[in-house]
């Protein structure tokens, strides 16, 4: 049974550009969340995405954006890149309806910024 | 808002000591806690979790109880292994809600 896959594992941008990071839900999961982890630190909620709509956010600017697929996965669109996007980005999905608080999470996205 | 703080790191034992990692947390209403655990290069695994108040969470030997009239949910083991090498993350969720509030996280190094 795959869990979640995300995709590229990692990956180096320069400020002021655009990256896009992607996400497959555990299957069977219909629930697909992002956090942001800075380096020696918890993650930190990003969004959370549901039948294809933003469900719930976090404190993060504009800059970041998602969007859903009828089959679940998911993309996280970060614009205007800064230095300070530099993390491991981590995708976490679940089955709405099982207990919203129980997460499996993917091993990750790392974003370097220059 | 709400908020989880935990004991700074890294922290270091030898195989077979006992380990208590605290935590402790602010939140509005009443939240599920929960410890996960981040092995090198890989994901957050759940540990354990705890849904209300005086319940114990147990995984793996590892086990926490929440207590709500200290607002803590300390993460203990009896006897550590090499293999429980990670960095342990506290976490609580409100109720319904997918966001997740994380402590800073806890080092730990066991070595034989």
């Amino acid at each position: 049974d795959a869990g979640v896959t995300q995709s590229p594992t990692h990956l180096i941008k320069t400020r002021g550009q655009q990256v896009t990071l992607r996400c497959s839900p555990k299957s069977g999961h219909d629930t697909v969340s992002w956090y942001q982890q800075a380096l020696g630190q918890g993650p930190q909620f990003i969004f959370q995405y549901y039948e294809e709509e933003e469900r719930q956010r976090g404190n993060f600017p504009d800059r970041f954006s998602g969007h859903q697929f009828p089959n679940y996965s998911s993309e996280l669109n970060v614009n205007a890149l800064l230095l300070g996007d530099s993390a491991l980005y981590l995708c976490a999905s679940s089955l709405v309806g099982t207990g919203a608080n129980v997460l499996t999470f993917g091993a990750g996205s790392r974003l370097t910024v220059l | 808002g709400d908020s989880v703080t935990q004991m700074e790191g890294p922290v270091t034992l030898s195989e077979e000591a006992f380990l208590t990692i605290n935590c402790t947390y602010t939140a509005t209403g009443y939240p599920s806690l929960f410890w996960y655990v981040q092995y090198p290069g890989e994901g957050l695994q759940l540990l354990l979790k705890a849904t209300k108040a005086d319940d114990k969470g147990s995984n793996k030997g590892f086990e926490a109880t929440y207590r709500k009239e200290t607002t803590s949910f300390h993460l203990e083991k009896g006897s550590v292994q090499v293999s429980d090498s990670a960095v342990y993350f506290c976490a609580l969720g409100g109720a319904g809600s997918y966001q997740l509030t994380f402590g800073k996280g806890t080092k730990l190094s066991v070595i034989p």
